[in-house]
């Protein structure tokens, strides 16, 4: 079965400085796609960035970066740069492309403190 | 403007009375899927549907119903809301995706509270 881990309930981190949330996937699928969300206090979810099975590089937005290591079967977020707006709760995803009905599995989340 | 809509985005009922949120897309996706979440607990699928007239449960469908006659609208129903069905509910959508490359487009959320 599908399955997101996430171990980091909660993290700080000093504002300007870079910080790794951490999830790792479960899979047997060849083909799947790891997505990033956030989510602020005011309750919306909002995408940050996709990781793809197949991709040869490590997924970039901005200030976001996804630490593929497929052999380990881990998918981090790395954020540069800490701003005071990053504080919210970040989520790690995976969808299958070929089993499970292409569904999408969520990890517990990761609540993101920024200190000023 | 592509959104999925849910609504309402706030409601208080009583134990026992019939409610259904609603939750439309305009996006023509096949993928639809329903979530809670608790604290600490991060989301939990509900139920998902990958298209119209079918549907599939997720990791805690108890207490819930859906349908998906037409393929813009996955509306989650309770048909006796207890107070353990207090959460705060979302709604997503994907177009089917063979290769997992898109992500899934969610409401705004529905808070609800069973007193």
């Amino acid at each position: 079965a599908q399955k997101i881990t996430q171990t980091q309930p909660g993290m700080f981190v000093q504002e300007k400085e870079a910080v790794t949330l951490d999830c790792t996937y479960d899979t047997s699928d060849p083909s799947y796609g790891l997505f990033w969300y956030k989510q602020p206090s005011s309750g919306e979810m909002i995408f940050l960035i996709y990781q793809g099975s197949y991709d040869q590089q490590n997924a970039t937005e901005g200030r976001y970066s996804l630490n593929f290591q497929k052999a380990r079967k881990s998918a981090n977020l790395v954020i540069s740069a800490s701003q005071l707006g990053d504080s919210a709760m970040y989520f790690c995803a995976m969808r299958e492309g070929r089993g499970y009905g292409q569904n999408f599995v969520f990890g517990p989340g990761t609540r993101l403190s920024v200190l000023p | 403007e592509a959104q999925v809509t849910q609504n309402p985005r706030y409601l208080i009922t009583v134990t026992g009375k019939k409610l259904t949120v609603t939750c439309s897309q305009n996006m023509n996706h096949e993928y639809m899927s329903w979530y809670r979440q608790d604290p600490g607990l991060g989301l939990r699928q509900i139920y998902y549907s990958m298209n119209v007239e079918v549907t599939d449960k997720g990791d805690v469908p108890e207490g819930y119903k859906v349908s998906r006659k037409e393929k813009r609208n996955f509306p989650l129903i309770l048909e006796s809301p207890s107070p353990n069905q207090t959460s705060l509910y979302f709604c997503a959508s994907s177009p089917r995706d063979s290769l997992a490359r898109t992500e899934a487009f969610f409401g705004q959320g529905t808070r609800l509270t069973v007193v």
